[in-house]
């Protein structure tokens, strides 16, 4: 199994409060990402990014930040949270052994859930 | 951009069958993966395959890039099979569109 983790790994907090969801990986790999995980709605990119201070925007990332200030930590920033944000937030890395994200196989963490009351 | 399309939605097996896992994608890809999620939540990935034929015990997958479609071949079913199987695709340096997956139920 990639080494990769997540924390916390259950959240409950309230409206209008800030909250920052942590993926920490071991592998040493270039690219890191952020999904969010709804019925009806598969996962949904947030932000990724391809390496040190380098992020991008994903499909649904209204409401997120993100920072990257080492190789091995992404973090997911809820500014203020809302119930819409309620779901399960799945970290996701690769690696690009010949130049980009669609050339690897990508492993998951095991998520973390996260309601917003 | 790029969509994906996964049938059935939803399937039950009775332990034992096989069954085939469609994925059609709307424009040329140089990626594509196979993931399961078991009914724990944990998502995991069984292929890597932009083009070709590729099995790993009793799973298979083949992708037809031209036709742009993939296939994903469980045989003899097991229980453990259970959850949901999703596909992924993209093209060039961007990130993967992920499907909606078929949810598999394979009972006993």
């Amino acid at each position: 199994d990639a080494g990769i983790t997540q924390s916390p790994r259950h959240k409950v907090t309230e409206t209008g409060t800030p909250v920052t969801l942590r993926c920490h990986q071991t592998e040493n790999h270039r690219y890191m990402y952020w999904y969010r995980q709804d019925p009806g709605h598969g996962l949904r990119l947030i932000h990724y990014s391809y390496g040190v201070k380098d992020t991008d925007k994903g499909e649904v990332s209204d409401g997120y930040s993100v920072s990257r200030s080492k190789t091995e930590d992404f973090l997911l920033t809820l500014e203020s949270a809302t119930s819409s944000q309620t779901s399960v937030y799945f970290c996701a890395i690769s690696d690009a052994a010949s130049g980009g994200p669609s050339t690897d196989t990508q492993y998951f963490g095991p998520g973390t859930r996260l309601t917003v009351l | 951009g790029i969509q994906v399309e996964q049938s059935p939605p939803d399937l039950i097996l009775q332990e034992g069958a096989n069954s085939t896992l469609r994925c059609n994608f709307s424009d040329s890809v140089n990626n594509l993966q196979w993931f399961h999620q078991n009914p724990w939540g944990q998502l995991i990935n069984l292929f890597y395959i932009p083009s070709g034929t590729k099995q790993n015990g009793r799973l298979s997958a083949t992708t037809v890039a031209t036709e742009r479609y993939s296939l994903l071949y469980i045989s003899s079913s097991q229980t453990t099979d259970s959850g949901v199987y999703f596909c992924a695709v993209c093209l060039g340096n961007t990130p993967l569109v992920f499907g909606k997956g078929t949810r598999l139920s394979v009972i006993a």
